[in-house]
């Protein structure tokens, strides 16, 4: 079956920009979660949802950092006014539900160069 | 969040078995010992998990200590396709606490042919 799937793979802009970034996570999986990778680190967590509210978005770095899932499925995370320090992976993953105890599943993620 | 140690690196040859420990003494009663891995450009994927007892799935072993202050993720016979960074995560089972992936910089696995 399909899996997590991103777009764009790639998006390169200027500072100051404003970027969406889009996620559609496994058909029936009620939690999507947004983490950032930058060269040579782990994932860091921004932000999940459970359904189509903001369950934890206490990984978002600041307010130019918003994310939605208006229909609980696909969510797009949204970056205002963006800085060269945006740069990275940002990688998406959803799961049947939330807790430990759930696999989360990821997509191959968007790299955003910002210049 | 607990936090898990592990070497940057290591290095093994096809074919032969490789073991990636972990170590975690902080770990709670209520955390969850998680492995996931990340091969080259893309996201990580689920390896494995456990509590107490030793785990066994298609992909590999869990080995966790008495104690649980250390685990050790084992592949029996490491291919090409292993070589990726390998995470150890706690989780807590908690729906809301344990919800989050805690990923640390993990271990860079090289398979030799």
């Amino acid at each position: 079956g399909a899996g997590v799937s991103q777009t764009p793979s790639n998006k390169v802009t200027e500072k100051g920009k404003y970027v969406e970034l889009r996620c559609d996570p496994i058909s029936g999986h009620t939690a999507l979660y947004w983490y950032r990778q930058s060269l040579g680190q782990g994932p860091e967590f921004l932000i999940y949802f459970q359904g189509t509210g903001a369950a934890d978005d206490s990984g978002l770095p600041n307010d130019r950092f918003f994310a939605v899932r208006p229909e609980g499925s696909v969510s797009t995370l949204k970056i205002q006014r963006t800085e060269r320090g945006d740069s990275a992976v940002y990688l998406c993953a959803s799961s049947l539900g939330t807790g430990g105890l759930n696999e989360q599943f990821f997509g191959p993620g968007t790299r955003l160069t910002v210049l | 969040d607990a936090k898990t140690t592990q070497p940057n690196s290591m290095e093994s040859n096809e074919e032969e078995p490789v073991h990636l420990p972990c170590n975690h003494s902080t770990i709670s009663g209520t955390d969850y010992i998680h492995w996931y891995r990340q091969l080259p450009s893309q996201g990580p994927e689920y390896v494995i998990h456990g509590l107490t007892s030793n785990v066994n799935n298609r992909m590999a072993s869990l080995a966790i200590a008495e104690d649980r202050k250390s685990s050790t993720l084992i592949l029996h016979r490491a291919t090409l396709r292993d070589a990726a960074v390998y995470y150890c995560i706690l989780r807590d089972r908690g729906e809301t606490s344990g919800s989050r992936l805690t990923f640390g910089e993990g271990t860079q696995l090289t398979v030799n042919p």
